[in-house]
């Protein structure tokens, strides 16, 4: 049950596009499409962003998009805003029948 | 409206035992899978177990035979038992809902986090 690889951090401008990929094996992101992103404020619970590699729960802005190619997963965001200056995890499914998530990635808006 | 609400942590000495709930509001427990989160103080998330609505259970193998998850559907509660507690089992856990259907694959509603800590 290794975590999932992502970067440790990110940056971008306002305005700007940046990508957070989230590499697995082909035991789990390579396998499914059960990846889904939070995004994760200081001291307070996770919000899920994306579900099932693209999908947006009702309430999250259309700038965050997901996608992903073999075993890695990638979340897009565009159009930085301030706002977005957070923690990013993703996660998947595994044969093991278990979830594993990324070590996180922390977004930062320059 | 959704609510998850997590309470019995705090501070346990090493070997100890701790039962955690999560009281639910705004839905059933037993209509969908629910799981356990944890994030060590400064960490990633961890996923610990799960519960599915017909009630198999899976755990994650660094708890697998010293923690135990179960629901009370009178209570609309869902439980954490831990025993054999050790230092790095000290972490924030989050009860977190997942949909009705399918293989855990992402959550939805998460509670606010009770805090464990294992020292002496």
């Amino acid at each position: 049950q290794s975590a999932l690889t992502q970067p440790a951090s990110v940056s971008g401008s306002p305005g700007q596009s940046i990508t957070i990929s989230c590499t697995g094996t082909s035991s789990d992101v390579g396998v499914f499409n059960y990846v889904s992103w939070y995004q994760q404020h200081p001291g307070k619970a996770p919000k899920l962003m994306i579900y099932e590699v693209s999908n947006r729960p009702s309430g999250v802005s259309n700038r965050f998009s997901g996608s992903k190619s073999g075993n890695t997963a990638s979340l897009t965001i565009s159009g930085l805003q301030a706002e977005d200056e957070s923690d990013y995890y993703c996660s998947s499914y595994t044969i093991s029948t278990t979830l594993v998530f990324g070590g996180g990635t922390k977004l930062t808006v320059l | 409206e959704v609510q998850l609400v997590e309470t019995g942590g705090g501070l346990i000495q090493p070997g100890g035992s701790l039962r955690l709930s999560c009281a639910a509001s705004g839905f059933t427990v037993s209509s969908n899978y629910m799981s356990w989160v944890r994030q060590a103080p400064g960490k990633g998330l961890e996923w610990v177990s799960v519960i599915y609505s017909g009630g198999s259970t899976y755990y994650a193998d660094s708890v697998k035979g010293r923690f135990t998850i179960s629901r009370d559907n009178s209570k609309n509660t869902l439980y954490l038992q831990m025993n054999s507690l050790r230092a790095e089992d000290t972490a924030v856990y989050y009860c977190a809902r997942g949909p009705r259907v399918g293989a855990i694959s992402f959550f939805d509603y998460w509670g606010q986090g009770t805090l464990v800590t294992v020292s002496s």
